[in-house]
């Protein structure tokens, strides 16, 4: 257990549709990161969090959006969902910015249908 | 951009058999590597690190060393067992930011 947690474990939805992904850090940790894994684009970097402040974004696209609030949760915003938007959602927390060893949630697998 | 470049798998060795899973990486400056492995169904976990060149990361038996001069990471493992079937992917991250992974390798091991 890394304690990192994530909900919802799944989630269906339809194309069009919007949802939530929320992610709690490890106690102590300031930095939050996003990642999405899926089959044809790998493990991919969308967007890092620390202290509440957007410090590095990835490959997230526009539909997409985050937010880190002052307990330190965050919260990934997928909008307008495409089928291809189907994917492995990973949130990871390190102590802080610049701290080499990130610890990964156990991720929440989204369907869109 | 920083890259990452992993031995295609799977990989199915026999219990005991010796580990090798090659990893190469493009980087502009001086990256720290990683080892990270994914169970079934589960989160990825961190395996072991290295933070500089000649660095040697080792954890429950796998070990993988810093190669500056081949821009090389691989892991290794004397002996493998059943447990050890997993996904493993080598990383790279620069100044401690974010992490770019490989593809990944599918380690199959068979009793």
């Amino acid at each position: 257990d890394s304690g990192v947690t994530q909900t919802p474990k799944h989630l269906i939805t339809a194309t069009g549709q919007r949802v939530t992904l929320r992610c709690s850090p490890r106690s102590g940790d300031l930095s939050v990161y996003w990642y999405q894994q899926s089959l044809d684009q790998g493990l991919q970097f969308l967007i890092q969090y620390y202290n509440g402040e957007e410090r590095a974004k990835g490959n997230i696209l526009e539909r997409f959006s985050a937010q880190q609030f002052p307990d330190l949760h965050s919260e990934l915003n997928l909008s307008s969902l495409e089928l291809g938007d189907s994917a492995l959602y990973f949130c990871a927390s390190s102590v802080e910015q610049g701290n080499y060893e990130q610890y990964f949630g156990p991720g929440t697998r989204l369907t869109v249908t | 951009g920083d890259s990452v470049t992993q031995m295609e798998g799977p990989v199915t060795l026999s219990e005991e058999a010796f580990l090798t899973i090659n990893c190469t990486y493009t980087a502009t400056g001086y990256p720290s590597l990683f080892w990270y492995v994914q169970y079934p169904g589960e989160g990825l976990q961190l395996l072991l690190k290295a933070t500089k060149a000649d660095d040697k990361g080792s954890n429950k038996g796998f070990e993988a060393t810093y190669r500056k001069e081949t821009t090389s990471f691989h892991l290794e493992k004397g002996s493998v067992q059943v447990s050890d079937s997993a996904v493993y992917f080598c990383a790279l991250s620069e100044y401690g930011n974010k992490l770019v992974f490989g593809a990944g390798t599918i380690l199959r091991v068979k009793s």
